[in-house]
């Protein structure tokens, strides 16, 4: 089974819409991280969360919206979607553990698509 | 200027031949550096990590870090086809509270 999970993996939807998309790890990692990636412009983040109780906008935080409600599960949210949303969107985890360097393990990733 | 600067390829050897993928950064209080492989439509993987100055080799890999330079690359040697892929290389400069990411090399590897 997957360490790193995401739901869904492939999602066309209007402008305009709400989108949750969902994110569950069994690594028992206390961070996780949303990175959007897009055509020559790498991976960027969106929102992290080092625990339960602490999350934090990255650079692109705009538009979204986060909600951490377990350590394993970790949600990211386009209440209004727009075009230029249209992207692979991809969920992270790392351990907090000093030792592992936050050394970064990704879930499969999902394709939105904004129309 | 780019946080983490990589160029972009795509990088092209024949298979059995040593590949090498460069990396420059600008944070020079950076400490851990990374290279991620990503295939096509995938998500990426961690291949190495470096955190001193010198090299690290993982059988057909080796990374390579230079922090007076702030230059990191990896080498792949007996490049296979197997091996075409987005090479992408993270370099984490806030002691564990973000790692920034190249937008990729991308390598081909002909038989």
């Amino acid at each position: 089974d997957a360490d790193v999970t995401q739901t869904p993996r492939n999602r066309i939807t209007k402008t305009g819409k709400r989108i949750m998309l969902e994110c569950s790890q069994t690594k028992g990692h206390d961070r996780m991280y949303w990175y959007r990636q897009d055509p020559g412009l790498g991976l960027r983040l969106i929102y992290y969360s080092f625990d339960v109780k602490d999350i934090n906008k990255g650079e692109i935080s705009d538009g979204y919206s986060v909600s951490r409600q377990a350590q394993a599960k970790f949600s990211l949210s386009l209440e209004s979607a727009i075009p230029n949303q249209t992207a692979l969107y991809f969920c992270a985890t790392s351990d907090k553990d000093p030792s592992s360097y936050n050394e970064q393990f990704f879930g499969p990733g999902t394709r939105l698509t904004v129309l | 200027q780019k946080e983490v600067e990589q160029n972009s390829g795509p990088l092209s050897v024949p298979e059995g031949a040593i590949a090498s993928l460069n990396c420059t950064y600008s944070d020079r209080v950076s400490q851990s550096f990374f290279w991620y492989r990503q295939y096509s439509g995938k998500s990426p993987e961690l291949i190495m990590s470096i955190y001193s100055n010198g090299d690290k080799e993982d059988g057909r890999f080796t990374a390579q870090l230079n922090k007076a330079s702030q230059y990191v690359s990896l080498l792949i040697r007996d490049s296979q086809p197997s091996d075409s892929a987005t090479y992408l290389c993270a370099v984490d400069n806030t002691g564990g509270f973000k790692t920034i990411f190249g937008a990729g090399t991308r390598l081909f590897v002909k038989a």
